[in-house]
């Protein structure tokens, strides 16, 4: 069974870092690009960053680009989302995802879902 | 970036009711869009592409259209379990973009 479990998440003021962890299980995680995805609360869905399976290529949303670095270790099974300089409007839950696509170019979707992390930023 | 517009925001429809939901994209081929559940309080759930790939374990009364840069997301006969969000996703280009969301509410 392929399961997601992100933590981490948590208040934070203004200017200040979190790192959020994703750790899999069920699937061979070396093989896959994965995802960050976040949600507002009650607002909808935004794409944070990507990362190819090797690490090799990353991808970010413009509002978070230069703030945010998206990670993975593959010996852990573990996905990371470093945030840096957090701002009110990064408020949300975080959820990490996977890509279906294996061993090569990411299909850019998601097909599984962690449970997601709430991050909350407030002075 | 390619902007995404779902419509309707909100159906308010009925046990047994087909309800279709629209997804434009404001540019771009679009080959690749796909269809996400979503309940309250839960992670959103893949439902099917615009290649016809479902999820495993997805009912066959979803299923999905495209005409050009125009794409539909169809219940053919409403459950109660179909009450929830759904939201659609451009995988074409970057950043990755969703539509808004369609709220689909019991009558």
């Amino acid at each position: 069974e392929v399961q997601l479990v992100e933590s981490g998440g948590g208040l934070v003021q203004p200017g200040e870092s979190l790192r959020l962890s994703c750790t899999v299980s069920g699937f061979t995680f070396s093989s896959y690009c994965m995802h960050w995805v976040r949600q507002a609360p009650g607002k909808g869905l935004e794409w944070v960053a990507n990362i190819k399976y090797d690490g090799g290529e990353k991808y970010y949303l413009d509002s978070v680009r230069g703030r945010f670095t998206i990670s993975r270790d593959n010996a852990k099974n573990s996905l990371f989302l470093q945030m840096d300089s957090l701002r009110p409007e990064d408020t949300a839950v975080y959820y990490c995802a996977r890509d279906p696509g294996a061993n090569g170019n990411g299909w850019y979707y998601f097909d599984y879902w962690g449970q997601g992390t709430l991050v909350s930023v407030s002075s | 970036d390619i902007q995404m517009t779902q419509s309707p925001s909100f159906v308010s429809a009925s046990v047994g009711d087909r309800v279709t939901i629209t997804c434009r994209a404001s540019q771009g081929s679009n080959k690749w869009l796909v269809w996400y559940q979503q309940k309250p309080g839960k992670a959103p759930r893949f439902l099917i592409s615009s290649a016809s790939t479902f999820q495993s374990g997805v009912p066959s009364r979803f299923s999905g259209g495209a005409s050009g840069t125009d794409f539909t997301l169809t219940i053919s006969s409403l459950q109660p379990e179909d009450f929830a969000t759904y939201y659609c996703q451009q995988a074409d280009s970057f950043p990755l973009t969703f539509g808004g969301g369609t709220e689909v509410e019991l009558k």
